[in-house]
């Protein structure tokens, strides 16, 4: 099976700028989460979609959307781009195990943002 | 809520000695836990999961974990270390939220080989 892919591996933006990043799942995964990662907060979650719905959500101030497609693909929105929003952003899948259990992610190799 | 902290930021062992990667979390309920491994520009990998079945979880490369309730750790092992293994880990919590699960990740170890 072909793993998770995310388009643009590279993308440099400037401030005030928006962008939107794209996440192919696993064939047959449901759900999709994003997460950034910098040096300084480590990794955290933005936000999981399953069956196109937003289902759990992070931190994050509304300028970070989401949405995923019928095909679960997903993509995430930055508007109006900060400086500090400069980051790798990963997608994970994983086949839904619903509420009775956990489940391990699979990641795509993300997206690096830089924003100047 | 759950929380997990990788007790060092960095790890520097010789290749062919064993590695020790600490981990400890809190957690209310039963957890599930995760280790996985990001090499330099990668996305992270899968090494081993715990959830509730052995206490000792072997995982792929040669590594393995064991889970201490009563020590609150999941501490990753491997008996020798090779180049290959320089990376960064992390150990992850699973946590319920929403009717779902969100994982809850440590601030990473990076593993240094030494040849």
């Amino acid at each position: 099976k072909a793993g998770v892919t995310q388009t643009p591996r590279y993308l440099i933006k400037t401030r005030g700028q928006q962008v939107t990043l794209s996440c192919s799942p696993i064939s047959g995964h449901r759900s999709v989460s994003w997460y950034q990662q910098t040096p300084g907060q480590g990794l955290q979650f933005l936000f999981e979609y399953f069956s196109e719905t937003q289902r759990n959500k992070g931190n994050f101030p509304g300028r970070f959307s989401g949405r995923q497609f019928s095909n679960s693909r997903s993509e995430m929105n930055v508007s109006t781009l900060e400086l500090g929003d400069s980051a790798l952003y990963l997608c994970a899948s994983h086949h839904d195990a619903g509420t009775s259990g956990t489940y391990e992610q699979y990641f795509g190799p993300g997206t690096r943002l830089t924003v100047t | 809520a759950q929380s997990v902290t990788q007790l060092d930021s960095h790890v520097s062992v010789s290749e062919g000695t064993p590695v020790l990667l600490r981990c400890n979390y809190s957690s209310s309920y039963s957890p599930s836990l995760f280790w996985y491994v990001q090499h330099p520009n990668k996305g992270l990998q899968l090494l081993l999961k715990y959830t509730s079945a052995a206490t000792l979880v072997k995982g792929i490369n040669g590594f393995e974990a064991e889970f201490k309730k009563s020590e609150t750790s999941f501490h990753l092992t491997k008996p020798s270390a090779h180049m290959s293994d320089a990376a960064e880990y992390f150990c992850v919590v699973s946590e319920p939220s929403s009717g779902t699960y969100k994982y809850i990740f440590g601030t990473g170890t990076r593993l240094k080989v030494l040849a």
